[in-house]
């Protein structure tokens, strides 16, 4: 079956360490997406491609780092530097287009600080 | 830029009772506009969408809803809840043409009441 395979499902992180998410698609989707979700806050846009070699930083990019080498593979390195990191992470993926326009979602990854 | 507002973070409903899920936008240019469903611990999908043509949108799940201009609203409906209908709803908007990120609101709990 086509999706987005996210892993670990549970991540914990110790004090300065940096951790990796991964996540992996066989849809051949151009675009990736990385949100953060809070309780009562919604999704947030943390990075975002657009195709292989290239990405952008979303609205909470600070603390956090992504590639992305190959179509499949769009994998969230969470630094030291991020001092709030315990949050749900959902990879995406997405075709836009009036017809076709939709976003689909990996099963997340829940970080937590030890 | 655009945003999206939800109206009340929890709405509690008898089972068989209509649902209304509130969500007003804003949006410089003619938006694309959707409603995600998420379970617990489990990433999103999608509920329905509108992106052009007929402003009365059907969903999954017997879930609808009217895209009304004049009043940048977005609001999902329901007839008759169901148990199963018990999760986190999401409304969304990106701008149209072009590549455009997509924002999402807060998110309402929906809770069914049997």
């Amino acid at each position: 079956d086509g999706g987005i395979t996210q892993s670990p499902k549970y991540l914990f992180r110790k004090e300065g360490q940096n951790v990796t998410l991964s996540c992996e698609q066989n849809l051949n989707h151009d675009a990736m997406y990385w949100y953060r979700q809070d309780p009562g806050q919604g999704l947030r846009l943390i990075y975002y491609s657009q195709i292989v070699n290239d990405f952008q930083k979303g609205d909470i990019a600070e603390g956090y780092s992504v590639s992305r080498e190959k179509k499949e593979s769009f994998p969230l390195t969470v630094t030291s530097a991020q001092k709030n990191p315990t949050a749900f992470y959902l990879c995406a993926s997405s075709v836009q287009g009036a017809a076709n326009e939709k976003l689909f979602f990996g099963s997340g990854t829940q970080l937590s600080v030890l | 830029a655009q945003s999206v507002t939800q109206l009340g973070s929890h709405v509690s409903v008898s089972e068989g009772a209509l649902v209304l899920l509130r969500c007003n936008y804003s949006s410089s240019v003619p938006p694309y506009l959707f409603w995600y469903v998420q379970y617990p611990n489990q990433g999103l999908q999608l509920l329905l969408k509108y992106t052009t043509g007929a402003t009365l949108v059907k969903g999954i799940n017997g879930f609808e809803a009217e895209f009304k201009k004049s009043e940048t609203s977005f609001h999902l409906t329901k007839p008759s809840a169901h148990m199963s209908d018990a999760a986190e709803y999401f409304c969304a908007v990106r701008p149209s043409g072009g590549y455009q990120k997509v924002t999402f609101g807060t998110g309402t709990k929906l809770q069914v009441i049997p």
